[in-house]
């Protein structure tokens, strides 16, 4: 079973929809989730970060972590074709110099 | 935001030759930072660790004579592939984890890729 399990996608929808993009962990000691945006060819950007369970908005983006179900999730409102990317979660314990663990990244599709 | 560079951004070479990937960060200082590789689609697959003034800690199954790591100052890590083979064609990602308290310091910031093709 890997640390981090993340359905790859395609997931395709249309402009202006709200996406829901989660990923599952096994590791209960894991403290620090962040989503990465990766556009084609390119590096991945950090998009949120959050420690431990709660909510963290950021404009249009909603990251949220759930421990006790050890589930993360990224909303996305009002989704836009330049959204089109792969969204990768990646997590790590804490306390400072652990290397991420990330998910296998989901590829969205925001079609006009 | 901060900002990692990495040079070149790509690069042909031919088999049995060595290519040098630079990573700087632009904006902050790094003690730690990490090479990635990624193959298409698919994820990130973490090569080795980089710490200023010490030597790298690779991860399993990463040789570390092939893929030699030097991170000789706050703001600079190079990775040279050695005797490079078709096999390594490829794109590798460095990140770096701000040290100097902007985020919280396990936040890595990525470069925006080099890719590798190995005639």
């Amino acid at each position: 079973q890997k640390e981090v399990e993340q359905d790859p996608g395609p997931l395709s929808v249309p402009e202006g929809a709200i996406v829901s993009l989660n990923c599952t962990y096994s590791n209960s000691a894991f403290q620090y989730f962040m989503w990465y945006r990766q556009y084609s060819r390119k590096g991945p950007e950090l998009l949120m970060y959050t420690y431990s369970s709660g909510n963290k908005e950021d404009g249009r983006f909603t990251a949220q972590v759930d421990k006790s179900s050890k589930y993360i999730s990224l909303f996305i409102r009002d989704s836009q074709p330049s959204d089109s990317a792969t969204y990768l979660c990646a997590m790590t314990l804490s306390g400072g110099y652990n290397k991420l663990i990330f998910g296998a990244g989901t590829r969205l599709a925001v079609h006009p | 935001g901060a900002v990692v560079s990495q040079h070149p951004s790509w690069v042909i070479c031919k088999s049995g030759t060595s290519v040098k990937i630079e990573c700087r960060s632009l904006d902050f200082q790094a003690t730690t930072m990490f090479w990635y590789r990624q193959f298409p689609k698919q994820s990130l697959m973490l090569m080795a660790t980089s710490n200023e003034g010490s030597k790298a800690t690779y991860e399993q199954g990463v040789e570390k004579d092939k893929f030699l790591i030097n991170h000789a100052s706050l703001t600079l890590s190079t990775l040279t592939v050695t005797s490079a083979h078709p096999e390594d064609s490829s794109f590798y990602i460095c990140s770096a984890r701000d040290t100097g308290g902007r985020e919280p310091s396990d936040t890595q910031y990525f470069g925006p890729g080099t890719r590798l093709t190995v005639l």
